[in-house]
């Protein structure tokens, strides 16, 4: 059983579209994050969730909009999708709340193209 | 902002070599994990280290956490084709605070 996963795991839009991509976790886990890893690898985190509640949003375009209907999910809806925004997008969860340092388990990635 | 460095970027060797990694941050971390992330895949966890100058050990992996906890290294004994990835470090400047990521070193091994 997958413990992260995230749908669609491959995305190719035009530029100007919206997007989602899906992210459950079965992991009983109380927090959820949106990373970005670009065309270098380099992971940046985008947002994190603990209980449904916002906690860390960084410094992104507000045409991404994260969404937790629960604990067990964290959605991230993209308006507008420019060129620039063509990067594996990573989700991941932990048990931040009872244990603050644990790891995170990541997602498969959804790799987005923008065209 | 707050930047976790991680040298090399890249290191391609002979399987039997020997590899490492070098993570260093401005600013002392309150602990750091370390990451795999084969390719295409995901970032797998591989360790967490918390005490200044600890050292842990996976077999033919050997982590380090400096004795100011500002820096860390894997070290890789004997390298294998399957340790081809990239390895990334992520520090937490205070407990329970993000992680912030190294931008990774991918390793290369020639069989």
């Amino acid at each position: 059983d997958t413990a992260v996963s995230q749908t669609p795991k491959y995305l190719v839009t035009q530029m100007g579209n919206d997007k989602s991509i899906k992210c459950e976790q079965n992991l009983g886990h109380d927090t959820m994050y949106w990373y970005k890893q670009d065309s270098k690898k380099f992971l940046k985190i985008m947002f994190s969730y603990n209980n449904k509640e916002l906690i860390i949003n960084e410094t992104v375009p507000n045409r991404f909009s994260p969404k937790s209907p629960d604990k067990a999910h964290l959605n991230l809806h993209i308006n507008s999708l420019e060129l620039g925004d063509s990067a594996v997008y990573f989700c991941a969860s932990s048990q931040a709340s009872r244990r603050p340092n644990t790891e995170a388990f990541f997602g498969q990635g959804t790799r987005l193209t923008v065209v | 902002g707050q930047q976790v460095m991680q040298i090399p970027q890249y290191q391609h060797v002979q399987e039997g070599e020997d590899f490492t990694t070098y993570c260093n941050s401005s600013t002392t971390l309150s602990n750091i994990q370390w990451y795999k992330q084969r390719p295409g895949g995901h970032p797998v966890f591989l360790i967490q280290l918390v005490k200044s100058g600890e050292v842990k050990k996976q077999k033919r992996l050997t982590f380090q956490f400096g004795e100011a906890k500002k820096n860390s290294s894997l070290h890789i004994t004997a390298t294998q084709t399957t340790d081809v990835g990239t390895y990334f470090c992520a520090g937490r400047l205070n407990q329970g605070g993000k992680l912030i990521f190294g931008q990774g070193t991918e390793l290369s091994v020639k069989p």
